[in-house]
């Protein structure tokens, strides 16, 4: 069964600088997709990146970078150059085929950032 | 284009009622989601369904129920509402494609007192 592990509740990161949110995963699929995504105070769901199993390279989108190690099925959010606006709920999300592309969450991790 | 639109955005119930949350997509979309979200916490899904007359359990499916009688359409139902299920509460839809956009209504809050 597919399971999503957010270990960091919550962090602090300073403004300007880099931070990685770490997102683990458990799965017997070969075949399945990791996506990050951002709640901020609002309420709406913002798509942030996404990583495919059979992805050979990290996936990046402007300032967010997947650092996705498969053997260790871990799928780390990085942040470079953080800023003001980046303080939200950040959630990891896995869908398999097995299990009819259900898509699960993780538990989140909120991040604050300092001016 | 709309989107995921969800319907009501805010409603109060009883303990005891019931009502139906509404979910409407005009993409076309094959796969669709109810999700739940308690405060501070992440999003659990409740049901979802992987095409027109398709239905199946996630998560946290117990006082809930849905249907989906047409591709563009699904509704949840609160029967006997409890105060633990008031929570935001997302659908989503996404097409058939394991990389596929996943898009989500705005969130519908609930409130049972």
């Amino acid at each position: 069964a597919q399971k999503i592990t957010q270990t960091q509740p919550g962090m602090f990161v300073q403004e300007k600088e880099a931070v990685t949110l770490d997102c683990t995963y458990d799965t017997s699929d070969p075949s399945y997709g990791l996506f990050w995504y951002k709640q901020p105070s609002s309420g709406e769901m913002i798509f942030l990146i996404y990583q495919g199993s059979y992805d050979q390279q990290n996936a990046t989108e402007g300032r967010y970078s997947l650092n996705f190690q498969k053997a260790r099925k871990s799928a780390n959010l990085v942040i470079s150059a953080s800023q003001l606006g980046d303080s939200a709920m950040y959630f990891c999300a896995m869908r398999e085929i097995d299990s009819s592309y259900k898509l699960i969450f993780g538990s989140g991790t909120r991040l604050l950032v300092r001016p | 284009n709309a989107g995921v639109t969800q319907t009501p955005k805010f409603r109060i119930l009883k303990i005891g009622q019931s009502m139906t949350l509404q979910c409407t997509q005009d993409m076309n979309h094959n796969y669709m989601y109810w999700y739940r979200q308690d405060p501070g916490m992440g999003l659990k899904l409740i049901y979802y369904s992987v095409g027109a007359g398709i239905t199946d359990k996630g998560e946290v499916p117990n006082g809930y129920n849905v249907s989906r009688s047409t591709t563009e359409d699904f509704p949840l139902r609160l029967e006997l509402a409890a105060p633990s299920q008031t929570s935001v509460y997302f659908c989503a839809s996404t097409a058939t494609g394991l990389f596929d956009t996943i898009y989500f209504g705005e969130g519908s809050w609930l409130t049972v007192v």
